[in-house]
């Protein structure tokens, strides 16, 4: 089945760092999803992504939809000490469904 | 605009017994997803909800189930409690079926002692 995977699995950085992230798929999606997750909360969307090659900014965090649409990459830029938690990828699984999959997760911690 | 509401927060149940977690969307969104997150699984998508009808679901036992009512509302039920079932279970909103901008409750986190 589908699957996507994270990496990396984890990042202890220091405070004002700038940090990469990636998901990738055997499967092509049409959408991609970076998620937050703070400790004992539910995730909260960061960026949605919605055409091949595409690039989105929030804030610090920049997103990238793949232009093979199997991959998407989520930068963080000088990072601080609330950046701290466990960010996902997700997609839909099939058009028309809100059915999401999830990465295993890439677990952030930023030293002060 | 009040967010995705999930009752109760902490929940600790018997092998055995049954349970049933509620989630209120927010104002106006017709869709309702269902997540399961453990460490090992991560998040686990267990069904949608829209329009009062199942839309989709997950790989779960029967033991699982939902609904959702004509005001948008949804629960889910477990039956036959599992000490596997220990899990933050979420619920997520979205305007419409199909939409993939979902926004996520702070979950129910079931203990199964």
């Amino acid at each position: 089945g589908q699957q996507l995977n994270q990496s990396p699995q984890s990042m202890f950085i220091q405070e004002g760092e700038d940090v990469s992230m990636n998901c990738t798929s055997s499967s092509i999606f049409n959408t991609w999803l970076w998620y937050k997750q703070d400790p004992g909360e539910g995730p909260v969307l960061l960026i949605a992504l919605y055409k091949a090659g595409e690039l989105t900014s929030n804030g610090r965090l920049t997103a990238q939809f793949g232009i093979t649409r199997k991959d998407s990459f989520l930068n963080i830029s000088a990072s601080i000490p609330s950046d701290v938690g466990i960010y996902f990828c997700a997609g839909p699984t099939s058009s028309n469904t809100g059915k999401l999959i999830f990465g295993q997760g890439t677990t952030l911690q930023v030293k002060p | 605009k009040a967010g995705v509401t999930q009752t109760p927060r902490y929940l600790i149940k018997t092998r055995g017994q049954q349970v049933t977690l509620s989630c209120s969307p927010i104002s106006g969104h017709r869709s309702v997803s269902w997540y399961q997150q453990t460490p090992g699984q991560g998040l686990q998508f267990l069904f949608e909800y829209f329009s009062e009808t199942q839309r989709n679901k997950g790989n779960f036992p029967g033991r699982f189930s939902g609904r959702q009512f004509s005001n948008s509302r949804s629960e889910m039920n477990v039956s036959t409690l599992e000490l596997g079932d220990s899990a933050l279970y979420l619920c997520a909103s979205s305007l419409v079926t199909g939409s993939t901008e979902a926004f996520f409750g702070q979950g129910t986190r079931l203990t199964v002692v």
